[in-house]
């Protein structure tokens, strides 16, 4: 079962614009993660934040966490042709033997 | 990082026949691993999950029978997608995880049924 929603469903942008995507879940966790995917490949690990924290950077990233809302953000900022690609959240329930339940991803095009 | 192998990362097979997917963790032991499925343009939808030592645990709606999973050591499970179908074809991610840590994806195997 998939744990939630992410709006949008799709993004396009010109290049240098800023990106924001959107992921609501369910149940309450131990962490949330963000991953890349293009088209046709495997996974990419993008951050991980945890339920105690509010706010992480990586490079141009920047995610954000709100539990009572049970919501998180990702923004890419000044984006790239190269940042085009699916996004997916993913909750983790608890640092145990569980799976990561994805959201359904937003698809971003970044126009050059 | 932890490193998860998948092998093959293609395939194609003819409508009927077995295919043998592995998933490997290259420098952890792995107590749990977990088999996903995902069609073009949706999301990971988890199928199984692969105790070592013990029966894998399905998600409802996945047949056991058709995917059956073996995971044999602490270091591979192997998910066999029997009498496959056209609508089988996906793309077919696994992933280990170590207790208490991130868990990690394999790069996929695209499995394409004519």
């Amino acid at each position: 079962s998939q744990q939630g929603e992410e709006d949008p469903q799709a993004l396009s942008i010109q290049e240098g614009e800023n990106a924001t995507m959107n992921c609501s879940y369910k149940t309450s966790i131990n962490n949330l993660q963000w991953y890349r995917q293009n088209s046709g490949r495997g996974l990419v690990h993008l951050i991980l934040i945890r339920s105690n924290e509010r706010e992480k950077h990586s490079g141009r990233l920047r995610v954000t966490l709100d539990t009572s809302k049970k919501s998180s953000s990702l923004l890419i900022t000044a984006s790239r042709a190269a940042d085009t690609a699916s996004y997916f959240c993913a909750t983790d329930p608890n640092s145990g033997n569980t799976p990561l339940v994805f959201g359904k991803g937003t698809r971003l095009s970044v126009i050059a | 990082g932890a490193v998860v192998s998948q092998h093959p990362s293609r395939v194609i097979c003819k409508s009927g026949t077995s295919v043998k997917i592995e998933c490997r963790s290259l420098d952890f032991q792995a107590t749990t691993m977990f088999w996903y499925r995902q069609f073009p343009k949706q999301s990971l939808m988890l199928m199984a999950t692969s105790n070592e030592g013990s029966k894998a645990t399905y998600e409802q709606g996945v047949e056991k029978d058709k995917f059956l999973i073996n995971h044999a050591s602490l270091t591979l499970s192997t998910l066999t997608v029997t009498s496959a179908h056209p609508e089988d074809s996906s793309f077919y991610i696994c992933s280990a995880r170590r207790r208490g840590d991130e868990q990690y994806f394999g790069p996929g195997t695209r499995l394409t049924v004519t």
